[in-house]
């Protein structure tokens, strides 16, 4: 099983429609969260962190669930401009390495 | 600017020879790393280094090898014993842990090619 887990997607979706994308992680000690955005063929660049209680950044909601071991991203009033990889990253506590899953995909269309 | 400087952005290397890629921050950062990325695919870690003097392997190290000599640099060579090297580069520092929900940053990669 694959410590962080993403769908591939693509997720091809309407100018302005939500969506939202899920990532599971399997060590239960991570202690921190993120989602990173890709553009094609460019770096990694963080969107968010993921705090416990959940986050939002203007049209990008985090959700972290515990329990479950899964975290999320919702994507409000999507625009052409949000097309890009969603890197969903874990780290674990007393380690500094950063675990990427595989991204999802998301195409906007107009 | 304080960031992360990759270079070359483009590299091309002929079978057999080694080759080395340059990494350097200027932001004071403790961590450093480097991940591999293949089209089509997530980023798998290469080694990461937590302190001068010291790295670790990841989970792809084989045909690899590092230093970490001074804080703000970490080069990475690409050896011949690494069969198929052809692929995206990333280099990433971070703060020290414990602080919080710190970020990794990313240098703009290099693209090595095995021609």
């Amino acid at each position: 099983r694959k410590e962080v887990e993403q769908d591939p997607g693509p997720f091809n979706v309407p100018e302005g429609a939500t969506v939202a994308f899920n990532c599971t992680y399997s060590n239960s000690a991570s202690q921190s969260f993120f989602w990173y955005r890709q553009d094609c063929r460019k770096e990694p660049k963080l969107l968010m962190s993921v705090y416990s209680s959940g986050n939002e950044d203007g049209r990008f909601t985090a959700q972290l669930n515990r329990a479950s071991q899964y975290i999320s991203l919702l994507i409000r009033d999507s625009k052409l401009s949000d097309s890009a990889t969603y890197l969903c990253v874990v780290r674990a506590s007393g380690t500094y390495k950063y675990i990427f899953g595989t991204g999802t995909r998301l195409k906007v269309l107009a | 600017d304080g960031g992360i400087t990759q270079s070359p952005k483009y590299l091309f290397r002929k079978e057999g020879q080694n080759v080395t890629l340059s990494c350097e921050q200027n932001l004071n950062h403790d961590a450093m790393y480097w991940y591999r990325q293949d089209p089509g695919q997530g980023l798998r870690l290469i080694y990461y280094s937590q302190i001068v003097n010291d790295f670790q392997k990841g989970d792809i190290a084989e045909g690899y090898s590092v230093s970490r000599e001074k804080k703000e640099s970490f080069p990475l060579t690409v050896t011949s014993a690494q069969k198929n090297p052809t692929a995206f580069y990333l280099c990433a520092s971070s703060i020290r842990q414990g602080l919080g929900n710190t970020e990794a940053f990313f240098g703009q990669g290099t693209r090595l090619t095995v021609v």
